[in-house]
């Protein structure tokens, strides 16, 4: 079946860093990718999608300068947190519509620690 | 927009018992529904969902969901719970067309009584 392989799957930074998450699709061609991100105890928010060869369109109250997303392939996107702070500790998980909507694949998931 | 609403923040059940989690949603046509099932700290897996046809839809584990258009529900469905079963649950519903965007409830977690 389809494979979004997210890595990594645990990262902790100090505050002022950058972090960057990779989202690779194994065995398909993704144009699109989602990147949602899930406070604890809390349902996933997407934050922004991501289209191959084009901008990034990000939710409201998502700053885009904070948040690089870059998706520069077919199989990859990225998600780059720039300049983090604790506030952004949270779980990201990326997840990618296929065939016409014939299932998303989803990333195993991130959990990053800002301290 | 479309939304997604789990009523139950937290359900507990005893092992054995039957089990139905509520999802009711928004959306301007027949849309496609989802449930996932989330165990803490992992990703997401795909329980089962609905694209058309019959309303009644099989999952994996167990799990069975009936979409009822009159209702805007799709709720989730298990004759007998496993202890391995606690987890969060989340409906979600996405666009037929556009950006294919998933939109999630706030879950509902689940709690097995030994």
């Amino acid at each position: 079946g389809a494979v979004v392989s997210q890595h990594p799957s645990r990262v902790i930074c100090k505050s002022g860093t950058s972090v960057k998450i990779e989202c690779r699709s194994l065995d398909f061609q993704a144009t699109t990718m989602f990147w949602y991100r899930q406070f604890p105890k809390q349902s996933l928010m997407l934050m922004a999608t991501s289209n191959e060869g084009s901008k990034a369109t990000y939710e409201q109250g998502v700053e885009k300068d904070k948040f690089l997303i870059n998706h520069a392939s077919l199989t990859l996107s990225t998600l780059t947190v720039t300049s983090a702070h604790p506030e952004d500790s949270s779980f990201y998980i990326c997840s990618a519509p296929r065939e016409g909507l014939h299932g998303y694949t989803f990333g195993s998931g991130t959990r990053l620690t800002v301290v | 927009a479309q939304s997604v609403t789990q009523p139950d923040i937290h359900i507990t059940v005893s092992e054995g018992a039957s089990l139905e989690l509520r999802c009711n949603y928004s959306y301007g046509a027949t849309p496609y529904l989802f449930w996932y099932v989330q165990s803490p700290g992992q990703g997401l897996q795909l329980l089962l969902k609905y694209f058309s046809g019959d309303t009644l839809v099989q999952g994996i584990k167990g799990f069975e969901a009936e979409f009822k258009r009159s209702q805007s529900s799709f709720n989730l469905r298990k004759p007998s719970v496993h202890w391995s079963d606690a987890a969060e649950y989340f409906c979600a519903v996405g666009e037929r067309a556009g950006s294919y965007q998933l939109t999630f409830g706030k879950g509902t977690k689940l709690s097995v009584i030994p």
